[in-house]
């Protein structure tokens, strides 16, 4: 069974330049979650989709950070303008239904190490 | 902010050793998962343990869960070099879409 795919695997940009990152989930995952996780931390959950629709949004920082998943597939999540904060490993990961599978295991794809200088 | 707390923040041992690691959490939980990270598979999910089970074993690990205490703990039996990583913790709060949140983490070195 494929994984979790994303790409780039790393990215290096100048404050204030514009980014994208691309998730393609494991096949028959409804859900699908971005996280930040900075060096020496925990993943920090973004954004969270089921299907097509946004169920958590609550630490997006929205004034810069854009995600979307169109036909309930793929996922890009964009950060526009970067900040040096933003200096970071981008984590995908999809899961089945909660509902569905009675527990919510994810699975995660390899990253995408960011750096802004 | 975070919900799960791990502790100790790193561990230090020698292949063949015993290692715990302990996750603390502030509120009532759905279930709790347990994840290691490392530099040559990312992140991988171990272990899950629901509210209503105290204890639960996959190969050598062994997951407890007190909920009394809201703490959990991950035993790691006969410890091998390629069981250095970093672990984490996460917390499912029960929410209908599985929302999980992961603590700091705690970094196992294990000395050939």
């Amino acid at each position: 069974e494929a994984g979790v795919a994303q790409s780039p695997r790393y990215k290096i940009i100048e404050k204030r330049q514009s980014v994208a990152f691309w998730c393609n989930p494991i096949s028959g995952h409804a859900t699908l979650y971005w996280y930040q996780q900075i060096l020496g931390q925990g993943p920090k959950l973004l954004i969270q989709f089921q299907n097509n629709g946004v169920v958590d949004d609550s630490q997006l920082p929205k004034d810069r950070f854009s995600a979307e998943r169109l036909k309930g597939v793929d996922s890009t999540l964009k950060i526009q303008p970067a900040k040096l904060e933003d200096s970071a490993v981008y984590l995908c990961a999809s899961s089945l239904l909660p509902g569905l599978a009675g527990y919510n295991e994810q699975f995660f794809g390899p990253g995408t190490r960011l750096t802004v200088l | 902010s975070q919900q799960g707390e791990e502790d100790p923040q790193a561990l230090s041992i020698q292949e063949g050793e015993n290692a715990t690691m302990n996750c603390s959490y502030k509120t009532s939980i759905n279930n709790l998962q347990w994840y290691r990270q490392n530099s040559g598979r990312g992140l991988v999910h171990l272990i899950l343990i629901r509210s209503n089970e105290r204890e639960k074993h996959s190969g050598r690990l062994r997951v407890t869960l007190d909920t009394s205490k809201k703490s959990s703990s991950l035993l790691i039996t006969a410890s091998r070099a390629a069981d250095t990583a970093s672990y984490f913790c996460a917390t499912d709060l029960g929410t209908s879409y599985g929302k999980l949140t992961f603590g700091q983490g705690t970094i196992l070195t294990v000395h050939p």
